[in-house]
């Protein structure tokens, strides 16, 4: 089957637009997962899915960033008003949400953001 | 708090030779370790994980990993390097105890460089 897939795989935006990162996560995992990858801060956490459950916002850096999941699926990271430090590789990762979580993610080939 | 420390930037081998990456960790309870690889403009690939069990535990492409709890590490092994296997390796820890906790905390990474 399909792996989790991730679109754009580039974008370049200017200072201050706001960008939107779309994941596909492989079917039937119910646990979604957001991280960036970036020179300076290695891989960062930013939000977690499990199912109908409450996200985890704990690794979002600022209020600039959102990010929703529509009908346990498909997700959006939003960035608002983005700034040249947003500049980095943004992963999707996906499992399948067993209890207790012990599971392994897969990720998918990840949105390069460049904000000139 | 969990953390990982990968405290080589880059590791150089020879092809054929055996290969070492090494991690370490810090939990709180018990760790759930893991071993990615990432090529060039892709996604983390998983190679291997360690929940309980075998300390000895191997993974894809030829990889294994020692946990060793007393030295709280877990160092990525290969008995013979290929040129393919060069590549940027992340280790990356959960703890187990943490049940609210589901992401992954990631070392910097290490670079592996196999030469023909």
């Amino acid at each position: 089957g399909a792996g989790v897939s991730q679109s754009p795989s580039n974008k370049v935006t200017e200072k201050g637009k706001d960008v939107e990162l779309r994941c596909d996560p492989i079917s039937g995992h119910t646990a979604l997962y957001w991280y960036r990858q970036s020179l300076g801060q290695g891989l960062e956490f930013l939000i977690y899915f499990q199912g109908n459950s409450a996200p985890d916002k704990s690794g979002l850096p600022s209020d600039r960033f959102s990010a929703e999941r529509t009908g346990g699926s498909v997700s959006t990271l939003t960035i608002q008003r983005t700034q040249q430090e947003d500049s980095a590789v943004y992963l999707c990762a996906s499992s399948p949400g067993l209890a207790g979580g012990l599971e392994t993610q897969y990720f998918g080939p990840g949105t390069r953001l460049l904000v000139l | 708090a969990q953390s990982v420390a990968q405290p080589e930037d880059q590791v150089n081998v020879a092809e054929g030779n055996p290969l070492t990456v090494k991690c370490t960790y810090s939990v709180s309870g018990n760790p759930y370790l893991f071993w990615y690889v990432q090529y060039p403009n892709r996604g983390l690939q998983f190679l291997l994980k360690y929940i309980t069990g075998d300390n000895l535990v191997k993974g894809s492409y030829g990889f294994e990993a020692e946990f060793n709890k007393s030295q709280t590490s877990f160092h990525l092994k290969k008995p013979s390097a290929l040129v393919s296997d060069s590549a940027l390796y992340f280790c990356a820890v959960r703890d187990i105890m943490d049940t609210g906790r589901r992401a992954l905390t990631f070392g910097s990474g290490t670079r592996l460089q196999v030469q023909p």
